[in-house]
């Protein structure tokens, strides 16, 4: 099993709303990663994950929190969102803290603030 | 600072035709180098990559990328570019022990029948 699933596909939430996104992977990876990306720009990391202990935060507003309960499960929760935060919000892991181990992306969950 | 520059935003090729999608970066050490290609509305989805050893690389679909040190370029190519190649493309930088990438801005190629 080689993929990394995301739930749900799309997304669409007030800006008074609380929710949650998914990912989960099966492969045995210690690195979990959260991006977002804007339509035809490239991905931009949120939060990582290694050994389940929060490894990085990009400095990301405290309106998405991250969680990670166990080595195979991802959450991003979300609340009091702007319609800026309107993107594609990414999942990936990967077999160890980057530098040389390639990350594996979930499809995304489109999220549209309204 | 570490980046990683994809000069072109657009690459036309008509199908059959060899092509090359461009990357080059700065980076302050040894670069470990990745390709991803995005097709539209799914996640980013590895080619290839290259840490250390023969400068050209061969990834998944047929594609391969070289490593040229020299010129801090890493560049994508296919002999024989083929319809199902259209896509976003885009090439990442990182470096030992630094656990993040920096993505370039990624380059749209449309391989026309």
């Amino acid at each position: 099993d080689t993929e990394v699933t995301q739930t749900p596909k799309h997304l669409v939430m007030g800006m008074t709303n609380k929710k949650s996104l998914k990912c989960e992977q099966h492969m045995g990876h210690r690195a979990m990663y959260w991006y977002k990306q804007k339509a035809k720009k490239p991905p931009e990391l949120m939060f990582v994950y290694s050994y389940e202990k929060l490894s990085i935060n990009e400095s990301v507003p405290s309106r998405f929190s991250p969680e990670c309960p166990n080595s195979s499960l991802l959450n991003l929760h979300l609340h009091a969102l702007q319609p800026e935060d309107s993107a594609l919000y990414l999942c990936a892991s990967s077999q160890k803290l980057a530098d040389s181990y390639e990350q594996y992306f979930g499809p995304g969950t489109r999220l549209t603030v309204t | 600072a570490q980046s990683v520059a994809q000069p072109e935003d657009q690459v036309n090729v008509a199908e059959g035709n060899p092509l090359t999608v461009k990357c080059t970066y700065s980076v302050s050490g040894n670069p470990y180098l990745f390709w991803y290609v995005q097709y539209p509305n799914r996640g980013l989805q590895f080619l290839l990559k290259y840490i250390t050893g023969d400068n050209l690389v061969k990834g998944s679909y047929g594609f391969e990328a070289e490593f040229n040190k020299s010129q801090t370029s890493f560049h994508l190519k296919k002999p024989s570019a083929l319809v199902s190649d259209s896509a976003l493309y885009f090439c990442a930088v990182t470096l030992y022990n630094f656990n993040k990438f920096y993505f370039g801005s990624g380059t749209k190629l449309n391989v026309k029948p």
